[in-house]
């Protein structure tokens, strides 16, 4: 099956600096790979995804990148704020209906 | 978007007794809908995919029998945990695709306690 590994597992950076969160994932066949924001408490949120064939999307201040060759997706956060401090995860998945593998999430702290 | 709603948000058994959770796709049908498992700190793990009108797949090392799934409409799944343990105490979490886009929508979550 599908298998998911997420770097780094705990990120710090000042507000307004980047962040950059990276993940790679063994199965081929994945085409579609969502990032997903957990905050304490609830339920994950789609914070912007991309398809195999796409390399670069970006969705103001948040852009996702992937290398299907070298089965690499990044997650890169511009001008951070405060209220981006949540644990993210990276997910990858097959098919129509969504059945995705979770990497391991990263605790992004903002610090102001 | 799409909203999907669990119920109850949290709740605290004793153990041997059973608990059941509510996932509800409120704005859409939903044929298939995941359940998830989290533990503290860790990443949600499939625990088995619910299908409308046909019985669930579960995944490997999940017991089918502890954890029955009932998906009795296109708009609700429930997750049963029978003879709770404290070690099944974990945030249970389903989603949904949508049908009209390939996005999967999460609850909100339910934190169950086992005392």
């Amino acid at each position: 099956g599908e298998n998911v590994e997420q770097h780094p597992s705990t990120l710090s950076v000042q507000e307004g600096d980047s962040a950059v969160i990276k993940c790679t994932y063994s199965d081929s066949a994945s085409n579609y790979f969502p990032w997903y924001k957990q905050e304490l408490g609830k339920g994950p949120q789609l914070i912007i995804d991309i398809r195999s064939n796409v390399g670069e999307k970006k969705d103001q201040r948040i852009a996702v990148t992937l290398n299907k060759t070298a089965k690499h997706f990044s997650l890169h956060i511009t001008e951070t704020q405060p209220e981006d401090s949540a644990v993210y995860f990276c997910a990858a998945s097959y098919g129509g209906y969504q059945k995705v593998t979770f990497g391991t999430g990263t605790k992004l702290q903002v610090i102001p | 978007g799409a909203v999907v709603s669990q119920h109850p948000s949290w709740v605290i058994c004793k153990s041997g007794t059973s608990v059941k959770i509510e996932c509800r796709s409120l704005d859409f049908q939903a044929t298939t809908m995941f359940w998830y498992r989290q533990f503290p700190k860790q990443s949600l793990m499939l625990m088995a995919t619910s299908n409308e009108g046909s019985k669930a797949t579960y995944e490997q090392g999940v017991e089918k029998d502890k954890f029955l799934i009932n998906h009795a409409s296109l708009t609700l799944s429930t997750l049963t945990v029978t003879s709770a343990h404290p070690e099944d105490s974990s945030f249970y979490i389903c989603s949904a695709p949508n049908g009209e886009s390939t996005e999967a929508f999460f609850g909100q979550g339910t934190r169950l306690t086992v005392v």
